[in-house]
């Protein structure tokens, strides 16, 4: 499979709402980031994560390489989050830092 | 703040022709990269380079060139378009490092091969 599967592909929310996006990987990755594109298709760096758990503001992101997964919680969504969120994985040994995209989940948050 | 500046951000060529990407950065970063986002899609990366005047092949290098002439600039080159070669191209750079491997993206350039 994908070394990298993202989930779900697409995800509506009322304003307000909470929600969360996930990543599960094929292989033991060594670091994981998240990124937000929004709706002019800009990159935006959300979260750079080797373990644990990271917070800015009402985002949440937690890495756990053993389980071979990461998360992204949106707390009290609003409209500017809306946007494709993808997550990006770097796996250990001679990758030489390359990151290997999902293919993103597409977030609209309703009003 | 650091910053990626892509040229141009959009452009139409003709199916066969010569086409340059242009990438300056100005964080100081040793790697910078192009990937291709084709609609629907991820990123794929195209080629890298981690030091001036080396590239090395990603993971879809198969019809693009790479130029690293300096630190600060990273060129994609098309020396013959084609039709699926229509995506947009976003460059980044990051310093390579642990956290300092962090991406950070250029302003993406629309790419149209007609």
């Amino acid at each position: 499979g994908m070394p990298v599967e993202q989930n779900p592909p697409a995800l509506s929310l009322y304003e307000g709402a909470d929600s969360g996006l996930r990543c599960n990987f094929s292989t033991t990755m060594k670091s994981v980031q998240w990124f937000q594109q929004n709706h002019r298709g800009r990159l935006i760096t959300l979260f750079y994560l080797a373990q644990g758990t990271k917070e800015n503001g009402r985002l949440k992101s937690t890495f756990n390489s053993k389980e071979r997964y990461s998360t992204l919680h949106i707390k009290d969504a609003q409209l500017e989050d809306s946007g494709t969120y993808f997550c990006a994985a770097e796996a250990g040994g001679g990758s030489g830092n390359k990151l290997i995209f999902g293919t993103g989940t597409l977030l609209s948050v309703k009003p | 703040e650091a910053a990626v500046t892509q040229s141009p951000r959009s452009k139409v060529a003709v199916t066969g022709g010569k086409v340059t990407l242009s990438c300056h950065q100005t964080n100081n970063h040793d790697y910078m990269y192009w990937y291709r986002q084709d609609t629907g899609h991820g990123l794929r990366l195209i080629h890298y380079s981690y030091v001036a005047d080396s590239t090395e092949k990603g993971d879809i290098p198969d019809g693009y060139k790479a130029s690293r002439p300096s630190q600060e600039n990273f060129s994609l080159i098309l020396e013959l378009a084609s039709l699926s070669q229509t995506a947009v191209y976003f460059c980044a750079s990051s310093g390579g490092l642990g956290s300092q491997n962090t991406l950070y993206f250029g302003a993406g350039t629309r790419l149209s091969v007609l």
